[in-house]
Order: structure tokens, then sequence, then C-alpha cells
């Protein structure tokens, strides 16, 4: 099976970097997403990997590398609105069909002044 | 360009009952995938419809069950309910299979 893992919750202050780490196992990988879930709301999507290498969108920044089985999230200048579950998320057919998204149990960054 | 829709929004039910919730895809996605969330398990897969045709389904009961009509509008019902299946129900779309998705707000089914 598919395996995702990242932490729990994570604390920061306003103005501040965070990076938020993502590690999987899985076998036919095709992509890795993340989502932010403010508390109430539904996901919103943030970036997407596929090659291994730095994304950069913004004060959003994600980075994957496949032969680690490894992604971060970069969030720069951190606002309080920036509080909210981040969803990492692996595309893969570990089967040989078609591919399905797994998603992580969410890390929960806590931004405060 | 319009959102994915859901409805309802919040339902309450009891155990035994069935419930059908409701899903529109963002105009012009063809795929609509299903999920269940819950504090316990995160958010977990339950199927995904392309044209008409459930292509994939995770691990889930079949009490859980779907369908998808030609104008890409997707239903899923839950027979028998348990205490068990409380949880928000998303609901996402995508141009095409494998493509980014786009959820929904959500249905928040409270089973009494």
């Amino acid at each position: 099976g598919q395996n995702i893992d990242q932490p729990t919750e994570m604390t920061a202050t306003e103005g501040a970097i965070v990076q938020i780490n993502c590690t999987y196992q899985t076998s036919g990988f095709n992509g890795l997403f993340w989502y932010q879930q403010h508390a109430g709301e539904a996901p919103t999507f943030l970036s997407y990997n596929v090659l291994d290498g730095l994304e950069e969108k913004g004060r959003f920044s994600s980075f994957l590398s496949r032969s680690k089985g490894y992604s971060y999230l970069l969030l720069k200048e951190l606002q309080m609105k920036d509080s909210a579950s981040y969803l990492c998320a692996v595309r893969a057919n570990p089967s040989g069909g078609s591919y399905i998204p797994t998603f992580g149990r969410g890390t929960s960054l806590i931004v405060h002044p | 360009k319009a959102g994915v829709t859901q409805t309802p929004r919040y339902l309450i039910k009891t155990r035994g009952q069935q419930v059908t919730l409701s899903c529109s895809p963002i105009s012009g996605h063809r795929s609509v995938s299903w999920y269940q969330q819950t504090p316990g398990q995160g958010l977990q897969f339950l199927f995904e419809y392309f044209s008409e045709t459930q292509r994939n389904k995770g691990n889930f009961p079949g009490r859980f069950s779907g369908r998808q009509f030609s104008n890409s509008r997707s239903e899923m019902n839950v027979s028998t309910l348990e205490l068990g299946d409380s949880a928000l129900y998303l609901c996402a779309s995508s141009l095409a299979m494998g493509d980014t998705q786009y959820f929904g707000p959500g249905t928040r089914l409270t089973v009494l």
C-alpha cells in the first residue's frame, strides 16, 4: 500500500518562514500535491510537483525528491491567515491501474503574532 | 466560473437510514471524485467517476455507492447508515482523471 507521513502540528511566528515536510512510500508514483484547508472549509489546491526540484509560487514553494520519497512545502513571510491544515497528497497507481490520490493526515500550522 | 457545489451542506440521519448526496462539478470538468474526511482517519478516497463510469474505488464497504450522469453531475449514496459514517463528505472535480482536483464545500453528515 501507500504510506504518507507528515508532522501533525507545527507552530511559527508571523513574518517567519516554515517548512512542512512530507515523506511517502509508494510504487507507480505520478505526482505530489499540496492542499491548504482552513477549519470548516474545503481543501484548496496549492501546488503540484511531478519532477524533482523546486516550484515557486509567490510566498509558497514546493520541493520534490522522487528518489528520496520526500517533499516539502515552504511558506515565507507568514501571515496569520496561513494558520490552516496543509495536506500532502500522492498520485500513484501501485497496482498498475488508474492513478489514485492518497492524502496524508495533514499538518496543522498555527501562526502566532 | 462557478466552483464545485454540493448539496445538502448539512444532514442529520439516524442509524439504518440511507442518504444521497449530490455534487455538481466545475463546468467542463468530467471527472468527479468523492472523499470522506474524519478527524481520526483524515481524507480518504471513496471513488472516482469519469464519463458516467466508476473508474476507481477506495477501500469502503458496498454500502457506499455512487453514480455519474451525462452532464457530469454525481451522486453518492450510503445505505444502512452507521454511527461511524458521520463525517464530512467532499466532492472534487477535475478536467480529466489524474488532473488537479478542485474541492466542493462538502456535506456534513451526522448519524445519530
